[in-house]
């Protein structure tokens, strides 16, 4: 069965510099990977996806993320944050070998300090 | 693109008593339909998919039932709600592929 594990509850950047939030999955086949962000009290926007391709994928805001097939990672990244990113994120992965399942993370708040 | 329409937005129930949320999807056709629920802000639980009508796949056992009637319906219910089915509910879509799209939630508090 496929999992996700985002081991960062929480992480705190200062506004302007790096940011990356982790994120490691567990599946049979190939994996479909998803990048969502969700605001307070509202449903989950997607940011960005890696289907086949490019290992580097760009999203939504400014936001990219790496598919790393040797460490099953897909860590997102942002060159440099702004407060208007501090949020929950998920990570999500579908297995292609049981691609009408999808599980997410258990989530990591982002805080941009000013 | 897909949109997705989840009601009620937000819902009080006493222990007990039944449930029924809806949601609804326009822009697509056969879509893969998911509820899952979200406790205290956190992680998303899978409660159940749907590939087709009359089609569910429960993830986790418990109380609650889901309906798939019609190719864009998909209903989230309870006979008994318990205090612990509080949470926010949210539903979905997706192709068998590509992206899983979201409704705007709702919220359940059993009190």
């Amino acid at each position: 069965a496929q999992s996700v594990a985002q081991p960062e509850d929480q992480v705190n950047v200062a506004e302007g510099n790096p940011l990356t939030v982790k994120c490691t999955y567990s599946v049979s086949g190939n994996p479909y990977l998803f990048w969502y962000v969700q605001y307070p009290n509202r449903g989950l926007q997607f940011l960005l996806k890696y289907i086949t391709g490019d290992n580097l994928v760009k999203g939504s805001y400014g936001f990219e993320a790496e598919f790393n097939k040797s460490q099953t990672s897909f860590h997102l990244k942002k060159p440099s944050a702004l407060v208007s990113d501090s949020a929950l994120y998920f990570c999500a992965v579908r297995d292609i070998r049981d691609v009408d399942k999808i599980i997410f993370g258990k989530g990591t708040r982002l805080h941009i300090l000013p | 693109s897909q949109t997705i329409h989840q009601w009620p937005a937000t819902l009080v129930q006493p222990v007990g008593s039944p449930l029924s949320l809806e949601c609804t999807v326009e822009g697509t056709s056969n879509p893969n339909l998911y509820w899952y629920r979200q406790a205290a802000g956190r992680g998303l639980q899978l409660l159940f998919y749907s590939v087709g009508i009359g089609q569910i796949s429960s993830e986790v056992p418990q109380n609650l039932s889901a309906s798939r009637p019609q190719d864009r319906q998909f209903i989230l219910s309870s006979k008994k709600l318990l205090l612990s089915d509080s949470g926010f509910y949210l539903c979905a879509c997706s192709d068998r592929v590509n992206t899983i799209y979201f409704g705007e939630g709702s919220w359940l508090t059993v009190v």
